[in-house]
């Protein structure tokens, strides 16, 4: 199984340009998630899907967009580069309760210059 | 405060050491817990959840919860070099929903 497929796994952007990362699950999780880690900062959500057709803001949304394209995949949107957006971005998936903890994708190294 | 709080660290254990592992939660109404392990330059990887007060034991890994003290705990016995990584604390903060509030990491290192 795959389990949490994102994509890319690196990325460098100039300051104003626009990408979307990329994040499918395989595991029929209703649930997906956005996080930034940063050092010193921890992960730090960004936005969250709790089920298909819905999404929520995190902990720190600006500057990003997010479209639950269907059950499986969950892509983030930065439509204006910022350096301040570099990071390693997570995506992760559970199932609705979170009971069994999430699992996370490989991560995007995202570099802003 | 922080909704949860971890020493970052670093810790360091000589191998075959007991490394303990500590994090404290700032909502009462908790109701998952779980620690996370993540290598240099990895994602981060589910090793423990506990749910009730009391100790859950899997190998060498065991998790410790006290919800009245709000604090949930790691202990690793028989610590080993690879078992040297960030260890990250998620809690469940809210009775209603899924996210989690994760704990900046302890950073462990198991000295040969």
């Amino acid at each position: 199984n795959a389990g949490v497929t994102q994509t890319p796994k690196f990325q460098v952007l100039k300051t104003g340009q626009s990408m979307t990362l990329q994040c499918a699950q395989d595991m029929n999780h209703n649930s997906m998630y956005w996080y930034r880690q940063d050092p010193g900062m921890g992960l730090r959500l960004i936005y969250y899907s709790a089920s298909e057709g819905t999404t929520d803001k995190g902990e720190v949304p600006n500057g990003y967009n997010v479209s639950r394209l269907n059950k499986r995949e969950f892509s983030l949107r930065l439509e204006s580069a910022a350096p301040s957006q570099t990071s390693v971005y997570f995506c992760a998936s559970s199932n609705y309760e979170g009971d069994y903890g999430y699992t996370f994708g490989s991560g995007t190294r995202l570099t802003v210059v | 405060q922080k909704e949860v709080e971890q020493n970052s660290g670093p810790l360091s254990v000589p191998e075959g050491a007991i490394a303990s592992l500590n994090c404290t939660y700032s909502d009462r109404v908790s109701q998952s817990f779980f620690w996370y392990r993540q290598y240099s330059g990895k994602s981060p990887e589910l090793i423990m959840s506990i749910y009730s007060n009391g100790d859950k034991e899997d190998g060498r890994f065991t998790a410790q919860l006290n919800k009245a003290s709000q604090y949930v705990s790691l202990l690793i016995r028989d610590s080993q070099p690879s078992d040297s990584a960030t260890y990250l604390c998620a809690v469940n903060l809210r009775n209603t929903g899924n996210q989690f509030y994760f704990g900046t990491g302890t950073s462990l290192t198991v000295i040969p």
